[in-house]
């Protein structure tokens, strides 16, 4: 069955270290793949899209990775502050369909 | 600004009522969602529309019902047959559906709970 996975273990870190996050996915081919940042009480917030042919997105503190042989995207946020506390999902289309599946979800708590 | 906006924040449900959830968006787009998004899970599908007086089921439609009567309006009922309805709702749009690479843009989401 096809499954995205994100880790469901909030991730601590310190202050301006770089903050890691995993999304795997199985039986997708996607097209693309789009990572959302979601803050308590809110709704998602569009962050980046890496294509199926790209290795690598940055903007600005943000980078994303994706190794489709791997089935597997990155994401980090170098230099990290307690603003970057949240939660952040991965979603991906399949090249096959036109919805984007979301994963649940990583939360991110950056201690001062 | 351009967006989407989503009310009541909070509603709450009488056993037996339908309620419905309202979404509006001045992005001019044509494609529209809705998610529902229980703790630790991910977003999960109930309804789309590509175009005004269309509209498609999603995962769990079911207990739910929408109407796209304006290209801005994408009303979201949760009936009496939905036995769970307690979860944080968010609306959802973006320029096309399945239009290349194009993000979707959210509300702040409706929370419903059960009186």
């Amino acid at each position: 069955s096809q499954k995205i996975e994100q880790n469901s273990e909030a991730l601590n870190i310190q202050e301006g270290k770089t903050a890691t996050l995993t999304c795997n996915y199985t039986n997708y081919s996607p097209a693309y793949l789009q990572w959302y940042r979601q803050d308590p009480g809110r709704g998602p917030v569009f962050l980046l899209l890496i294509r199926e042919n790209e290795k690598e997105k940055r903007k600005e503190r943000l980078k994303v990775t994706f190794d489709t042989t791997l089935k597997q995207s990155l994401f980090h946020i170098t230099a990290s502050q307690p603003a970057d506390s949240a939660t952040y999902l991965c979603a991906l289309k399949n090249n096959a369909g036109n919805m984007l599946t979301f994963g649940g979800g990583t939360r991110l708590m950056v201690k001062p | 600004d351009g967006g989407i906006t989503q009310s009541p924040k909070y509603l709450f449900r009488k056993e037996g009522q339908n309620v419905t959830l309202s979404c509006e968006q001045n992005l001019n787009h044509d494609a529209m969602y809705w998610y529902r998004q229980d703790p630790g899970q991910g977003l999960r599908l109930i309804y789309y529309s590509q175009i005004v007086n269309d509209f498609q089921k999603g995962d769990i439609a079911e207990g739910y019902s929408v109407s796209r009567e304006k290209k801005e309006s994408f009303p979201l009922t949760v009936t009496s047959a939905q036995k769970n309805p307690t979860a944080f709702y968010l609306c959802a749009s973006s320029p096309q559906v399945g239009g290349g690479n194009q993000p979707q843009h959210f509300g702040d989401g409706t929370r419903l709970s059960i009186l």
